[in-house]
C-alpha cells in the first residue's frame, strides 16, 4: 500500500535557522506531491507542489521543495524560518491520472522560538 | 487562488440527531470533493470521495449509512452524520480537486452531547 512517511514529528527552531524537513513515500510510479501548511487555527493551505519538470519546485512564503525520484523524496526547505512559520506541515502524493485519492504523512510540527 | 467554503464552522448537538455540512468550492468546478476527518494532533484521516451525480467512494471502516454524502452540483457536496454520538465529534475537512490540485476548506467542528 501506498504511505507516506515524514521523519520529523517535532521541530524546534529558533528564528533565522535554516529548515529542512523530510518526506518519503512508498509509490513507485508517477506521483504528484505536495507540501500542505495548517497555521494554528486555520485550515490547510497548499504551500507547493511538484507534478513534473524542474524537480526543484519554489512555493509560497519562501518555502522550496526538491523531488528526488532515487530516494522517493520531496523534502522541504526553508533558508531562514520566521516566527511566522510556525504551524503543521504536511507532506502528501498522490498517483499521477486515475483516481486521485491524497495519501498524507503524519504531519511535522513547526514551532519557531523569535 | 482557488476557494473551498464549508458551514457550519462550528457545531453542537444532542446525541442522536443528524447534522448536515456543506462544502462549496466557489470560484472554480469540482467532479470531485473528499471529506476527511481530523483528529487532535492527527493527520487527516480520508473519509470519502465524492463524485459530482455518482454515489460517494467510501475508505475502509467509514459507515456509509451513517456519514451519507451528495453531491449534487459542481460546486457543492453535503456531508451529513446521522444518528450522531459522541464518538462522532471531530473536525470534519472537505476538499474540492481543481485538475490535480485539492483545496481544503476551513473545517467544521462537531460536537455531540
Amino acid at each position: 500500500a501506498q504511505s507516506v512517511s515524514q521523519h520529523n514529528h517535532h521541530v524546534i527552531l529558533s528564528e533565522a535557522a535554516s529548515l529542512e524537513l523530510g518526506c518519503n513515500y512508498s509509490y513507485g510510479g508517477t506521483v504528484n506531491l505536495f507540501w500542505y501548511v495548517q497555521y494554528p487555527g486555520q485550515h490547510l493551505q497548499l504551500l507547493l507542489k511538484y507534478f513534473s519538470g524542474d524537480p526543484l519546485v519554489k512555493g509560497i512564503k519562501g518555502f522550496e521543495a526538491e523531488f528526488i525520484k532515487s530516494k522517493f523524496s520531496f523534502n522541504l526547505r526553508k533558508p531562514s524560518v520566521q516566527w511566522s512559520d510556525t504551524a503543521e506541515y504536511f507532506c502528501a502524493v498522490n498517483r499521477d491520472g486515475g483516481y486521485n485519492k491524497l495519501i498524507f504523512g503524519a504531519g511535522t510540527r513547526l514551532a519557531v522560538h523569535p | 487562488g482557488a476557494v473551498v467554503s464549508q458551514h457550519p464552522s462550528w457545531v453542537i448537538c444532542k446525541s442522536g440527531t443528524s447534522v448536515k455540512i456543506e462544502c462549496r468550492s466557489l470560484d472554480f468546478q469540482a467532479t470531485t470533493m473528499f471529506w476527511y476527518r481530523q483528529f487532535p494532533k492527527q493527520s487527516l484521516m480520508l473519509m470519502a470521495t465524492s463524485n459530482e451525480g455518482s454515489k460517494a467512494t467510501y475508505e475502509q471502516g467509514v459507515e456509509k449509512d451513517k456519514f451519507l454524502i451528495n453531491h449534487a452540483s459542481l460546486t457543492l457536496s453535503t456531508l451529513t452524520v446521522t444518528s450522531a454520538h459522541p464518538e462522532d465529534s471531530s473536525f470534519y475537512i472537505c476538499s474540492a480537486r481543481d485538475e490535480r490540485t485539492q483545496y481544503f476548506g476551513p473545517g467544521t467542528r462537531l460536537l455531540v452531547l
